[in-house]
């Protein structure tokens, strides 16, 4: 059973591009959340998305949007990057939103922006 | 905003110690979970706890949870150089519906 799977591991872009990372959940889950974590600090909620819509989100300013696909897949966008966006990218997948289960994570992109 | 916070915020030991870490956090939760974070990759879950737990025990973790002080703490005992990583609480919010806060997160850190 594959666990969340996250692509790509790395990625380097400069100022004003735009970045498009994915997630595939754990088998059987299908609520993704996403998480920005700067260095040294602890993971900051970006957004979650559930039955292909996005539920709640974190103090994210518009360029950071997201999409769900029916095999509950999602994609973090960001446009307009900024040097502050540089961080790891985490994505974590659970079932429901009843907010009582594990939250898994996977191994994160580590995005740079130059 | 980060409503966990850890407890020291960093941690040295020798292989074989205990290492104990704290957490704190300001509202009222469905559960909290611990995760391991190894030099900057992806979070590991350790442990689950819910509101209504007192005490759970994985292993040689072992995390309890005091909802009136709004604190928990995890164990790690007899230590190993492999437990060396950074651990971070997060609670899950009544009202969030499974959105993690995190905290800043220990690093611990054990000397063989």
């Amino acid at each position: 059973d594959a666990g969340v799977t996250q692509s790509p591991t790395h990625l380097i872009k400069t100022r004003g591009q735009q970045v498009t990372l994915r997630c595939s959940p754990k088998s059987g889950h299908d609520t993704v959340s996403w998480y920005q974590q700067a260095l040294g600090q602890g993971p900051q909620f970006i957004f979650q998305y559930y039955e292909e819509e996005e539920r709640q989100r974190g103090n994210f300013p518009d360029r950071f949007s997201g999409h769900q696909y029916p095999n509950y897949s999602s994609e973090l966008n960001v446009n307009a990057l900024l040097l502050g966006d540089s961080a790891l990218y985490l994505c974590a997948s659970s079932a429901g939103l009843a907010g009582t289960d594990t939250q898994y994570f996977g191994p994160g992109t580590r995005l740079t922006v130059l | 905003s980060q409503q966990g916070e850890e407890d020291p915020q960093a941690l040295s030991i020798q292989e074989g110690e205990n290492a104990t870490m704290n957490c704190s956090y300001k509202t009222s939760i469905n559960n909290l979970q611990w995760y391991r974070q190894n030099s900057g990759r992806g979070l590991v879950h350790l442990i689950l706890i819910r509101s209504n737990e007192r005490e759970k025990h994985s292993g040689r973790l072992r995390v309890t949870l005091d909802t009136s002080k709004k604190s928990s703490s995890l164990l790690i005992t007899a230590s190993r150089a492999a437990d060396t990583a950074s651990y971070f609480c997060a609670t899950d919010e009544e009202t969030s519906g499974s959105r993690l806060t995190f905290g800043e997160g220990t690093q611990l850190t054990v000397n063989p």
